[in-house]
């Protein structure tokens, strides 16, 4: 069964750094691309970055809102993808999702994460 | 990139057929056929309904159909049932080589 499980989220002063992490299973992750993807409390989804697969050297893209302050990364050899958070403010609060990319569509999702960025 | 643009709330009776648009640029849904629609329950994680504009996933049910004219995409559900109420987003592909979503579309079944 493909499952995707993130953890890691919790309560955050602004200014501050979280690092979540997407445990996979039931696929090969080298051969996929992973995406992030938040929802801020009552708001809409709004894709946040990617990773892409070995295939492609696993290049990285992101959202502008941020660029330079998120990053994206995996670890092929157990089966993880992390998104590293720095320079957090309150509209970064947020449930993050962690889903795989399959022909330009994000088919499988994980439960999700929340990260509240508050003093 | 601006968000796509949804209508916030669409209703319909049970067994009637509701459509959501979902309107953006040449930059994204009018210049690739990478369109999908996910279905989001109170709670609970997005759904993939349909990708590439028209297809579905296996498993997904045929009263979800998705087509595309010009900048502007449309899912439409025939046949309502109590159970598509939810949110509905939209999501396309990117000249940036990235990814935009819709504003999202509340579905009542009345």
């Amino acid at each position: 069964e493909v499952q995707l499980v993130e953890s890691g989220g919790g309560l955050v002063q602004p200014g501050g750094s979280l690092r979540l992490s997407c445990a996979t299973s039931g696929f090969t992750l080298s051969d996929q691309y992973m995406d992030w993807v938040r929802q801020a409390p009552g708001k809409g989804l709004e894709w946040v970055g990617r990773t892409k697969n070995k295939a492609n050297s696993y290049t990285t893209k992101y959202a502008a809102s941020v660029k330079g302050r998120f990053t994206v990364s995996r670890d092929d050899s157990t089966n993880s993808v992390y998104l590293q958070m720095n320079s957090l403010t309150t509209e970064d609060t947020a449930v993050y999702y962690c889903a795989r990319a399959r022909n330009y569509a994000f088919d499988v999702w994980g439960q999700g994460t929340m990260v509240t960025v508050s003093s | 990139q601006s968000a796509l643009t949804q209508p916030a709330a669409v209703s319909g009776s049970p067994g009637q057929s509701i459509t959501i648009s979902c309107t953006g640029t040449s930059s994204d849904v009018g210049g690739y056929n990478f369109v999908t629609w996910y279905q989001q329950h109170p709670g609970k994680a997005p759904k993939l309904l349909i990708y590439e504009v028209s297809q579905r996933p296996s498993g997904v049910s045929n009263r979800f159909s998705g087509s595309k004219s010009g900048n502007t995409a449309s899912l439409t559900i025939s046949g309502l049932q109590a159970e598509d109420e939810a949110d509905y987003y939209c999501n396309s592909y990117a000249s940036t080589d990235t990814y935009v979503f819709g504003t999202g579309t509340k579905v009542t079944v009345l």
